[in-house]
């Protein structure tokens, strides 16, 4: 099956800062790879996702960064706010039946 | 739009007895619901795929007689926990998926938390 892997656990960076967390998988027929934020006791919440027929993708200060040949994909926050705190998961898809495998999450802090 | 309900947000419940989850899809219909449970300060771990009118699929070491899942209409999906102990204290989190090719996008629910005493 999938394995999902994450990196780091946890990020602390200052305010205007950019934030970059890492994930790789394993499996080469996964094609669709979301990000989530979650906050403490809260639903998590999609921020942005790549398709495997895009190298990159930008939402204002986000983006993801997509590595099919090497399986890995990247979060990319710029000039990150402290409302960016949270919780931050990858996820890749298996293939069948849509099922997501997450990462193991980064806590991300941001400072003032 | 694509907003997913749960019910209840939170119970506590004594050991040995039984506790139903329900997942809403509210302005979608969802083929595919997903059941993740989220121990504290950890990842969410899918435990079972639950597609409308057919049997839920278990991910390996989810014990199919404690974790009833139920789909019985596009728009419903309810768990059940049976039997429940201290160590199924949980987040269970649902996701809906909308099906037929049009996104992959998962859309989650609010989430329950469990506490057994």
């Amino acid at each position: 099956g999938e394995n999902v892997e994450q990196h780091p656990s946890t990020l602390s960076v200052q305010e205007g800062d950019s934030a970059v967390i890492k994930c790789t998988y394993s499996d080469s027929a996964s094609n669709y790879f979301p990000w989530y934020k979650q906050e403490l006791g809260k639903r998590p919440q999609l921020i942005i996702d790549i398709r495997s027929n895009v190298g990159e993708k930008k939402d204002q200060r986000i983006a993801v960064t997509l590595n099919k040949t090497a399986k890995h994909f990247s979060l990319h926050i710029t000039e990150t706010q402290p409302e960016d705190s949270a919780v931050y998961f990858c996820a890749a898809n298996t293939g069948t039946a849509s099922k997501l495998t997450f990462g193991t999450g980064t806590r991300l802090q941001v400072t003032l | 739009g694509a907003v997913v309900s749960q019910h209840p947000s939170w119970v506590i419940c004594k050991s040995g007895t039984s506790v139903k989850i329900e997942c809403r899809s509210l302005d979608f219909q969802a083929t595919t619901m997903f059941w993740y449970r989220q121990f504290p300060k950890q990842s969410l771990m899918l435990m079972a795929t639950s597609n409308e009118g057919s049997k839920a699929t278990y991910e390996q070491g989810v014990e199919k007689d404690k974790f009833l899942i139920n789909h019985a209409s596009l728009t419903l999906s309810t768990l059940t926990v049976t039997s429940a102990h201290p160590e199924d204290s949980s987040f269970y989190i649902c996701s809906a998926h909308p099906g037929g090719g049009v996104t992959d996008t998962q859309y989650f629910g609010p989430g329950t938390r469990l506490t057994v005493l």
